[in-house]
């Protein structure tokens, strides 16, 4: 079915950068697109970004877009998210999640997620 | 940005039939596929639904999705304690080329 495990949580200043990592296991990493998607406390679902399978294609959401940045690693079964110039608004739980096979855009395998804090 | 959006709360007793709505526009309910996800407390979402109405294997058939031109349902049947949770639609945005998401329906059941 597959796990994905993210790390790279913290507590950080404003304006500050962070990147974060998610390590896939138990299926074909390179034959997937991911997503990274965040939850502020209290708060709905916000989706953040997607990859395509091969990297090439990244799509952003706007409250991100020129700040944040996803990547992918597949010889390391590995995605990533540098978030740049962090504000307070930034603050949730962030989940990485795999894209479905046949619609990319939904995503079937979620991580427990990791939490980032952005505070002075 | 454009917005998907669903009623914040719903609720049904045990055994009922709920529905929850979800509104989006042409550039993204109208044109793209909506999906599902159930958000359990303290837990990573899960789908529930996909390509409108497709389930994924270990999904029960109490739950149903549909379609109709800018907006979807989700059709809860046969209601259990255990559906109490947070429930949120998404869709693909071709225009803005994101996946945009509502802002989550609390289920509560009496």
């Amino acid at each position: 079915q597959g796990q994905l495990v993210e790390f790279g949580g913290g507590v950080v200043q404003p304006g500050t950068s962070l990147r974060l990592s998610c390590v896939a296991s138990a299926f074909n990493f390179r034959g997937y697109a991911m997503h990274w998607v965040r939850q502020a406390p209290g708060k709905g679902l916000e989706w953040v970004a997607l990859i395509s399978f091969d990297g090439v294609n990244k799509y952003h959401a706007d409250s991100v877009k020129g700040r944040f940045a996803i990547s992918r690693d597949n010889s390391e079964n590995t995605l990533y998210l540098q978030m740049n110039s962090l504000r307070a608004e930034d603050s949730a739980v962030y989940y990485c999640a795999r894209g479905l096979q046949d619609y990319n855009k939904a995503s079937d395998v979620w991580g427990k997620g990791t939490t980032v804090t952005v505070s002075s | 940005q454009s917005v998907v959006t669903q009623p914040p709360s719903a609720s049904g007793t045990p055994g009922q039939r709920v529905t929850i709505s979800c509104s989006g526009s042409s550039s993204n309910i109208g044109t793209s596929y909506v999906f599902w996800y159930q958000q359990l407390p303290g837990t990573a979402p899960r789908l529930l639904m996909y390509r409108n109405s497709q389930r994924p294997s270990g999904v029960p058939d109490r739950f149903s999705g549909s379609k109709s031109g800018t907006s979807a349902s989700l059709a809860i049947s046969g209601l259990r304690p255990e559906d109490e949770a947070d429930y949120y639609c998404a869709a693909w945005d071709d225009s803005l080329r994101v996946v945009l998401l509502g802002g989550g329906t609390k289920l509560t059941v009496l």
